[in-house]
């Protein structure tokens, strides 16, 4: 089964910048496309970035996606690192069904 | 723009629950809809989703369990969880797919099997 891994964890200091991984456990990441998602404690999800690099119209430009072909992987990174930020982060995905495939959520600690 | 689960529950394993999503402020009949789950402290798992025709996909863990329908006279999309197993646990989101993601989220509702 296709796998998307994401670090447990991560931290950053105010004011800095923290990237969060997304790796695909097979194929090509890059043939389809990647979303994040932010969730904060007891709400949804909601979007972030999504076709591997799109901001959604509101979300900062602080946010940035992008796609690593060469270790299957995607990143999200997060610079101006404001105590706002803290949350949980889902990348998300699709295996060869096309069905949808969420990453194991990386919790953003602005410190 | 809202979505609103409802029908969740403690339900003993092997029984049975029925979820219900009603959808307000856009044309429902023009989005294809999903179900998310969540267990505590875990992250997202995809469940299943239903097209404007009214098809449907599963994931593996729920097909031949669960069944996913839309009834769009009402506005609303439904979740029949059948078979129930503690691992079923879970908050479960409705989700409208925009043109690339799953836009619109409801607040889910909580799903609890135990004996």
């Amino acid at each position: 089964n296709f796998m998307l891994t994401q670090p447990h964890s991560v931290s950053g200091s105010p004011g800095k910048a923290v990237t969060i991984s997304c790796t695909g456990s097979s194929g090509s990441i890059a043939s389809s496309s990647v979303q994040w998602f932010q969730q904060r404690p007891g709400s949804a999800p909601t979007i972030v970035i999504y076709e591997d690099d799109q901001r959604l119209s509101g979300v900062p430009d602080r946010f940035s996606g992008s796609i690593d072909s060469s270790s299957n992987s995607a990143s999200l990174t997060i610079s101006g690192l404001k105590t706002e930020d803290e949350a949980d982060y889902y990348c998300q995905s699709y295996d060869s069904s096309n069905f949808w495939v969420f990453g194991g959520g990386t919790k953003l600690t602005v410190l | 723009v809202q979505l609103v689960e409802s029908g969740g529950g403690l339900i003993q394993p092997g029984g049975s629950l029925r979820l219900s999503c009603a959808a307000s402020g856009f044309t429902f009949t023009d989005y294809d809809m999903h179900w998310v789950r969540q267990s505590t402290g875990k992250g997202l798992e995809w469940v299943s989703g239903i097209g404007t025709a009214g098809d449907t996909e599963y994931s593996g863990s729920v097909k031949g369990r669960f069944t996913i329908s839309r009834e769009n006279a009402k506005n609303s999309v439904y979740l029949q969880l059948n078979s129930l197993r503690a691992e079923d646990t879970a908050v479960y989101y409705c989700a409208r797919l925009g043109l690339y993601y799953m836009d619109v989220w409801g607040k889910g509702t909580t799903v609890t099997v135990s004996s």
